[in-house]
């Protein structure tokens, strides 16, 4: 059990450019969740599959986002035309089932300058 | 839509004494979860408790407790016998149990042991 990867832990970027970060959940977790923590603040739901199928996206998650699980394995998450309001924690998780090991990955910081 | 309330932002205790952190929801829902997690500044959220709404036996994990009131919708982390590695930005988290494992966080509470 090697826990939930993110990748990478900080990006820096300019506004307009688009940028991708990927999550690798625990081997056996069929279940992955998007999340967006902004300063100061918890985190918010943003997208959630169950093996490789999006089955939830929040009214956050606007058309300039977008995830995908291929092969129910790792997840990506992409933003594109980056804005300053994109500036934020984005965490991965995974559980196996509804709450058992419900394990969090430690972040990508993404700061658009 | 569910709403959790961490009305405490910042919070401090001297080494081994104790500490109680609150939280409130809202929701019309009658079988959920509750937690608590901890956020140290390696950023990587920790589960620290669960609790079951159908229970009515408040959760015990080794030095943190919950009180568990489900008709005042209160949720509170007792942390018995502080430690410094308790150090941490503390979050209530709700779910719904058929909502899929999204869970509905506050905003948190920094808690502060000090020596």
């Amino acid at each position: 059990d090697t826990g939930v990867s993110q990748d990478p832990r900080h990006k820096i970027t300019k506004r307009g450019q688009n940028v991708t970060f990927r999550c690798d959940p625990i081997s056996e977790h069929n279940r992955l969740y998007w999340y967006r923590q902004t300063l100061g603040q918890g985190p918010e739901f943003l997208t959630y599959f169950q093996n490789e199928a999006q089955l939830e996206k929040s009214r956050l998650l606007s058309d300039r986002f977008s995830a995908e699980r291929p092969k129910g394995s790792f997840s990506t998450l992409e933003i594109q035309r980056t804005e300053q309001g994109d500036s934020a924690m984005y965490l991965c998780a995974s559980s196996l089932g509804l709450v058992e090991r419900y394990t969090f990955g430690s972040g990508t910081r993404l700061t658009v300058v | 839509a569910q709403t959790v309330t961490q009305s405490q932002p910042e919070m401090s205790v001297q080494e081994a004494e104790t500490v109680t952190l609150s939280c409130t929801y809202d929701t019309s829902e009658s079988n959920y979860y509750l937690f608590w997690y901890k956020q140290p500044p390696s950023r990587q959220m920790i589960l620290v408790i669960r609790q079951e709404a159908y229970k009515q036996q408040n959760a015990t994990e080794n030095r943190f407790s919950v009180n568990f009131q489900k008709a005042a919708k209160s949720f509170s982390l007792k942390i018995s016998d502080s430690q410094l590695g308790d150090t941490a930005m503390y979050f209530c988290a709700f779910m719904r149990l058929d909502n899929a494992g999204k869970s509905t966080f506050g905003d948190g509470t920094t808690l502060t042991v000090k020596p």
